[in-house]
């Protein structure tokens, strides 16, 4: 079966600090990749995606970036984090290519930022 | 393109009671929907999922929904509410064509003894 893990699950950075989440996704090859982060109350915003090893797609202008450097590791960086930048980030997978089947989520790391 | 809107951020339901979600799409293209439930402070587990077989859909801890083309709907039931069921519902949406997956803003559901 397949599982997703994602850590650390919780992180206190200062103004400024850079940044490193990773993700790892086991039992299944060439999976979609997807970053979110999630705000109170408003529903999740999708940061990054990625179909295959090297390839990243940005919906959101930010201080973030994603990486991907083997099939199934989704690494959300960021050189100075900004208070703005606080939030709980989701890592999820998708079979490969184009379906009707779900996204299926890892626990999340919720970031501090002081 | 494509939306979904879940009407009310917040339904408090007591204890026993029918629980309903509800979740209005837009797509202009056969749509695949899903819900997904949020307890705190974890990621997303999937509740079930419409990918154009039945229209009836039954998931897990009793959950059930029905896509409804005609209104647009797919909105999420359960017959008798527990107090474990409280926790934040994502209504999702997805076509072939695409990588990317629509969220509504969720439903915190209330849970009341």
């Amino acid at each position: 079966s397949q599982t997703i893990h994602q850590w650390p699950a919780t992180l206190v950075q200062p103004v400024g600090s850079p940044l490193s989440l990773e993700c790892t996704v086991e039992g299944t090859s060439n999976p979609n990749l997807y970053w979110y982060r999630q705000a109170a109350g408003r529903g999740l915003q999708l940061l990054f995606y990625s179909v295959g090893i090297g390839q990243i797609s940005s919906e959101v202008p930010q201080n973030l970036s994603a990486s991907r450097p083997q099939d199934r590791q989704f690494i959300l960086s960021s050189k100075k984090l900004l208070l703005s930048d606080s939030g709980f980030y989701l890592c999820a997978w998708s079979v490969e290519g184009w379906s009707n089947q779900p996204q299926h989520f890892g626990d999340g790391t919720r970031l501090s930022i002081l | 393109a494509q939306s979904v809107t879940q009407l009310g951020s917040h339904v408090s339901v007591s204890e026993g009671a029918l629980v309903l979600l509800r979740c209005n799409y837009s797509s202009s293209v056969p749509p695949y929907l899903f819900w997904y439930v949020q307890y705190p402070n974890q990621g997303l587990q999937l509740l079930l999922k419409y990918t154009s077989a039945a229209t009836l859909v039954k998931g897990i801890n009793g959950f059930e929904a029905e896509f409804k083309k005609s209104e647009t709907s797919f909105h999420l039931t359960k017959p008798s509410a527990h107090m474990s069921d409280a926790a934040e519902y994502f209504c999702a949406v997805t076509r072939s064509g695409t990588y990317k997956y629509i969220f509504g803003t969720g439903t915190r559901l209330k849970v009341l003894a």
